[in-house]
């Protein structure tokens, strides 16, 4: 069964600590992306990378930052967390270069609570 | 610029009877559009997607969806809604010309009561 795998479900933290969230995806996916979902927002993308060591900004880059060592690895990284980063983040990949990406895949995803 | 709209917040519905979510899009060029469900505490789950061709599409669950290219929607279907169908529901839409940003709508949260 395929599978994305982000490493913390639940996490708190205090204001100005740093914060890495982990994404694994098994399926050999060329793409990998980050969301954060707020209610009444829907889903809004961070970051997302399209290879290994290529990074590109989403929607909402501001405060944070990505990592992308090895093709089945994708990090977030709040490097000075605040109260307005609380929220669930969810990590996805999809196949496909050129003009046909497929679906996404998601993992079960992180709940951040920055007090 | 691309945007997804799901103009209801919740949709009630009882057990057996059909459901609708509706969404519609924007989207320069020809689009490719998703739905997703999300239950309690958990990620999405991938439904069903059109690409080109047929536009009713099947998915699981027996949910399927229309696509409609001069109203620009993309609604949601099932002909007998069951109480585990209660969950999140989002439409996401990307343009085929190429890029990788998938764009979601807010979400509409499906009830159904026994």
């Amino acid at each position: 069964d395929v599978k994305v795998t982000q490493s913390s479900r639940y996490l708190v933290k205090r204001t100005g600590e740093k914060v890495f969230l982990e994404c694994v995806q098994d399926m050999d996916h060329e793409n990998m992306f980050w969301y954060r979902q707020d209610p009444g927002l829907g889903l809004r993308l961070i970051y997302f990378s399209y290879d290994v060591k290529m990074k590109e900004k989403g929607d909402i880059p501001e405060g944070y930052s990505v990592s992308r060592e090895k093709k089945e690895r994708f990090s977030l990284i709040l490097e000075s967390a605040s109260t307005n980063q609380t929220s669930m983040y969810l990590c996805a990949s999809n196949r496909g270069t050129g003009t046909y990406t497929g679906e996404l895949f998601f993992g079960e995803g992180s709940r951040l609570t920055v007090l | 610029a691309q945007s997804v709209a799901q103009p209801e917040d919740q949709v009630n519905v009882a057990e057996g009877n059909p459901l609708t979510v509706k969404c519609t899009y924007s989207v320069s060029g020809n689009p490719y559009l998703f739905w997703y469900v999300q239950y309690p505490n958990r990620g999405l789950q991938f439904l069903l997607k059109y690409i080109t061709g047929d536009n009713l599409v099947k998915g699981s669950y027996g949910f399927e969806a229309e696509f409609n290219k001069s109203q620009t929607s993309f609604h949601l279907k099932k002909p007998s809604a069951l109480v585990s169908d209660s969950a999140l529901y989002f439409c996401a839409v990307r343009r085929n010309t190429g890029g990788f940003k998938t764009i979601f709508g807010a979400g509409t949260r499906l009830f159904v009561k026994a």
